[in-house]
């Protein structure tokens, strides 16, 4: 099945600095990929997706990018706020079916 | 946006009973909703796929009999946890996604089971 490694578990950035998460999987067949925020306690919502066709997708401060070929993408978060605190999971599905699997998460701290 | 709505938020229960969790979705249909669990600080772990009018498919090493699943419509999926006992006690959220494949995952608020 697939396995989907995340990057690093805990991240700690400067208000205003950059963030980013690396993930990577292992099954060619995923042409999936989404993110989501989890806060304490709440349900993970989904920030940004890219599906295989493409290589990178910008929404405002966040994006993602796609390497195929080695078989990684990554969050990149600018300008950081300190509302960005949050974990990340990011997750992969594969062609024709439903069942995501998640990375093991990353816990963002944004300091002041 | 679509809405998946997860009931109750919070439960708290003795050992031996049993607790039953809804999860719906509120404006679309879902034929497939996911349950998961999740430890304090840890990733979701996909428990089972809820399929309606069929019966779910369990990920290996999770109890069918101590975790019912019931798929009655295509808005409404429970889990029910039979007998629980304290390590039971997680934070279980489900999910639904509009369409059968390659579709965004909405997810519920989560419920936080406590057994004493």
């Amino acid at each position: 099945g697939e396995n989907v490694e995340q990057h690093p578990s805990t991240l700690s950035v400067q208000e205003g600095d950059s963030a980013v998460i690396k993930c990577t999987y292992s099954d060619s067949a995923s042409n999936y990929f989404p993110w989501y925020k989890q806060e304490l306690g709440k349900r993970p919502q989904l920030i940004i997706d890219i599906r295989s066709n493409v290589g990178e997708k910008k929404d405002q401060r966040i994006a993602v990018t796609l390497n195929k070929t080695a078989k990684h993408f990554s969050l990149h978060i600018t300008e950081t706020q300190p509302e960005d605190s949050a974990v990340y999971f990011c997750a992969a599905l594969k062609g024709g079916g439903n069942k995501l699997t998640f990375g093991t998460g990353t816990q963002l701290k944004v300091e002041l | 946006g679509a809405v998946v709505s997860q009931h109750p938020s919070r439960v708290i229960c003795k050992s031996g009973t049993s607790v039953k969790i809804e999860c719906r979705s509120l404006d679309f249909q879902a034929t497939t909703m996911f349950w998961y669990r999740q430890f304090p600080k840890k990733s979701l772990m996909l428990m089972a796929t809820s399929n309606e009018g069929s019966k779910a498919t369990y990920e290996q090493g999770v109890e069918k009999d101590k975790f019912l699943i019931n798929h009655a419509s295509l808005t409404l999926s429970t889990l029910t946890v039979t007998s629980a006992h304290p390590e039971d006690s997680s934070f279980y959220i489900c999910s639904a996604s509009r369409d059968s494949y390659n579709s965004p995952l909405h997810f519920g608020n989560g419920t936080r089971l406590t057994v004493t």
